[in-house]
C-alpha cells in the first residue's frame, strides 16, 4: 500500500524558516518523480514544487522560488521541502504527492497534509 | 503559466442528477489535464488523467473529455458520495496549475 506521510509542519513567524518532510512507503521511491502541492485555508490547489527520480532537476512555482528548497534522500524514501523567509500567504496544508508512474505530471497518491501557519 | 478557469464555482444537484464540470485552459494544453475530488478535511484524489482515461478504482459514471483548451467533467448520476469539490489540472507546462474548483452541494 502506497504511503506519503508528511510532518514538520507548525506555527512560525514571518520572515521565519521551517522543513518540512514527507515519509514514503509501499513502492520503489528512487522511480518517480515527487511534488509539494499547498493549499491555503479555504482556498483551492497550488502546485509548490518537483523534483526528478535522482535529486538532479527540480522545479518551483513563481510564488516560493528563491525561498523553498525541494530535496530527496532516496536511501531514506523521504522527500523534503526546505521554506525559508515565510510569508504569511505560505499559510496552508503542505500535501505531498507522488507523480504518476508516467513521469508526465499528474497526482497519484497524496499525503494526509501537514498544516503551516504563518504568524506573529 | 497556463491558466486554469473552472465553472460553474458552485453546482448544487440531486442524487440521480447529470452533472457536467467545465474547465477552460487559457492555451492549449493538449490532453495533458487530470481531475481530483476533494471532500473536506481530505487529501484530493485522482479520478481522470490524459482528459478521458479513468484511473483505476473510479466508478465508471465519472467521464471525461475536451482536448487544446477546454474540458470536462460529467458524472452520469450523482451519488450521495459524490458531493465534494472537484479541480482540474494541466501537466502540459512544467508549472503545473489547477482550477479554482467546482463544489457539487444539494
Amino acid at each position: 500500500e502506497v504511503q506519503l506521510v508528511e510532518s514538520g509542519g507548525g506555527l512560525v513567524q514571518p520572515g521565519g524558516s521551517l522543513r518540512l518532510s514527507c515519509a514514503a512507503s509501499g513502492f520503489t521511491f528512487s522511480r518517480h518523480w515527487m511534488s509539494w502541492v499547498r493549499q491555503a485555508p479555504g482556498k483551492g490547489l497550488e502546485w509548490v514544487a518537483n523534483i526528478n527520480q535522482h535529486g538532479s532537476v527540480d522545479k518551483y512555482a513563481d510564488s516560493v522560488k528563491g525561498r523553498f528548497t525541494i530535496s530527496r534522500d532516496n536511501a531514506k524514501n523521504s522527500q523534503y521541502l526546505q521554506m525559508n523567509t515565510l510569508r504569511a500567504e505560505d499559510t496552508a496544508v503542505y500535501y505531498c504527492a507522488r507523480t504518476d508512474p508516467y513521469g508526465t505530471g499528474w497526482f497519484d497518491y497524496w499525503g494526509q497534509g501537514t498544516l503551516v501557519t504563518v504568524s506573529s | 503559466d497556463i491558466q486554469m478557469t473552472q465553472s460553474p464555482s458552485t453546482l448544487s444537484a440531486s442524487v440521480g442528477d447529470r452533472v457536467t464540470i467545465t474547465c477552460r485552459a487559457s492555451q492549449t494544453c493538449s490532453s495533458w489535464v487530470a481531475w481530483y475530488q476533494q471532500k473536506p478535511g481530505k487529501a484530493p484524489e485522482v479520478l481522470m488523467y490524459k482528459a478521458s482515461t479513468l484511473q483505476s478504482g473510479v466508478p465508471a459514471r465519472f467521464s471525461g473529455s475536451g482536448s487544446g483548451t477546454e474540458f470536462t467533467l460529467t458524472i452520469s448520476s450523482l451519488q450521495p458520495d459524490d458531493f465534494a469539490t472537484y479541480y482540474c489540472q494541466q501537466y502540459d507546462s512544467y508549472s503545473l496549475t489547477f482550477g479554482g474548483g467546482t463544489k457539487v452541494e444539494i
